[in-house]
């Protein structure tokens, strides 16, 4: 059972455009919600993250927003830039527990 | 400071065998986490430790896959009999306190584990 959706499964972009990659989860458990960048040979890093009584939160050119009555949030990067091209994972975990379930994986190209 | 360590780097084994792959968290973190992450695929969980003990082993596949923390500090994730459907990146996360919800965990740069 796939608890996290996210999409796109890839996304291409000019430098200086706005991205964005959209997330659905199903368990109304799960109360923090955090997005990890990786790139290629690295492990995920921590990119941004948010709680559900807040609906935005904003990190530098990184944005999540967030609906908790239609259960999606979203990751919008500002003024793209080349060195933003990696693989982006939203992901959700619940107050009682540790683990993360993650989506699916964006791959962000962004091109000069 | 250092962050989380996993060796070897890349494991190349054959079908049958056994394999241990070894995470080294950051230091003075409590919290060890295992992921398996297929190609394409977000990180799949596996096994969660605090301290010493599984907290959370709902996530191994199979009683092939085994690990432990001993000390409280390195773990080492065990599979025996290796299949051709084990092969993916194996990833160790930790994090420094009691195992909240929100507590960002800090991934290493995975073993790659190949069975031939």
């Amino acid at each position: 059972q796939q608890q996290v959706k996210q999409s796109p499964q890839s996304l291409i972009v000019q430098k200086g455009g706005i991205s964005i990659i959209n997330c659905a989860y199903e368990n109304t458990a799960f109360d923090y919600f955090p997005w990890y960048q990786q790139f290629p040979g690295k492990g995920p890093a921590l990119l941004i993250a948010i709680r559900p009584d807040v609906s935005e939160k904003k990190e530098g050119r990184f944005t999540i927003s967030f609906n908790k009555s239609a259960k999606q949030f979203s990751l919008h990067i500002m003024d793209s830039q080349p060195g933003d091209s990696a693989t982006y994972f939203c992901a959700a975990n619940t107050h009682s527990g540790s683990r993360l379930t993650f989506g699916e994986g964006t791959q962000l190209t962004v091109n000069p | 400071g250092a962050g989380v360590s996993q060796t070897p780097s890349n494991k190349v084994t054959e079908k049958g065998k056994y394999v241990e792959l070894r995470c080294d968290p950051i230091s003075g973190h409590t919290a060890l986490y295992w992921y398996r992450q297929s190609l394409g695929q977000g990180p799949e969980f596996l096994i969660y430790f605090q301290g010493t003990g599984a907290a959370d082993d709902s996530g191994l596949p199979n009683d092939r896959f085994f690990a432990v923390r001993p000390e409280g500090s390195v773990s080492t994730l065990k599979i025996q009999r290796t299949e051709r459907g084990d092969s993916a990146v194996y990833l160790c996360a930790s994090s420094s306190l009691a195992g909240g919800s929100t507590d960002t965990q800090y991934f290493g740069p995975g073993t790659r584990l190949t069975v031939l």
